[in-house]
């Protein structure tokens, strides 16, 4: 247990429809983060919060992508007008300490 | 610019056989950070170990080893006595960040079968 729960766990979506993903931290540790994976590519880093603040986003996050933490606890990422492209893992992280990050099982995305 | 190779696409070895995972890096940076993550078919990412730049001791945990060469930029991991259940994808990552994760890259990862 890395102490990271994301939920749905596999969502699928048609082309066009919006999706939200949670990601709850087991506490409220400062940095979460948000990495996309790819079909036999490993994590890209999407972007990342310290406490409610949003302090870093990938060229990867276009603005149809929008991540909150509105109480620096569990974080949400939204997707509007799903594409294709956009089918993928989505993984939450948390990092409780310089050394190691703990990553959640991620939320499958697939847009039909 | 940072860069993660990983040669070995997929790998299968009978159990009980020791294998090797290579990892090549880039960096221009002379402080960095080298992980390696284990992805099982569940889909979470664990972590097994961080390395800095200046720390060129060989690991051993366990089964585990994992050997730095700096004059040859690589960070291989090996596996002794392999067993199913470490079959995996297993990813190698590079971070000049130590601070935090958002400058981690990943390499493309190595999928391990290991056939009882």
């Amino acid at each position: 247990d890395t102490g990271v729960s994301q939920d749905p766990r596999h969502k699928i979506t048609k082309r066009g429809q919006n999706v939200t993903f949670r990601c709850d931290p087991i506490s409220e540790h400062n940095r979460l983060y948000w990495y996309r994976q790819t079909l036999g590519q490993g994590p890209e880093f999407l972007t990342y919060f310290q406490n409610e603040a949003q302090l870093e986003k990938s060229r990867l996050l276009s603005d149809r992508f929008s991540a909150e933490r509105p109480k620096g606890s569990f974080s949400t990422l939204e997707i509007q007008r799903t594409e294709q492209g956009d089918s993928a893992m989505y993984l939450c992280a948390r990092d409780p300490a310089p050394t190691e990050a703990f990553f959640g099982q991620g939320t499958r995305l697939t847009v039909v | 610019a940072q860069k993660v190779t990983q040669a070995q696409t997929e790998i299968s070895v009978v159990e009980k056989e020791d294998v090797t995972l290579d990892c090549v890096y880039e960096t221009r940076d002379t402080t960095y950070y080298l992980f390696w993550y284990k992805q099982p078919p569940s889909g979470e990412l664990v972590f097994l170990i961080r390395r800095n730049s200046f720390d060129e001791q060989n690991e051993i945990s366990g089964r585990y080893s994992w050997n730095f060469q700096k004059s040859t930029s690589s960070f291989n991991f090996t596996i002794t006595a392999s067993q199913v259940v470490d079959s995996a994808v297993y990813f190698c990552a590079l971070s000049e960040s130590s601070t935090s994760y958002d400058k981690v890259i990943f390499g493309p990862g190595t999928s391990l079968s290991v056939i009882p």
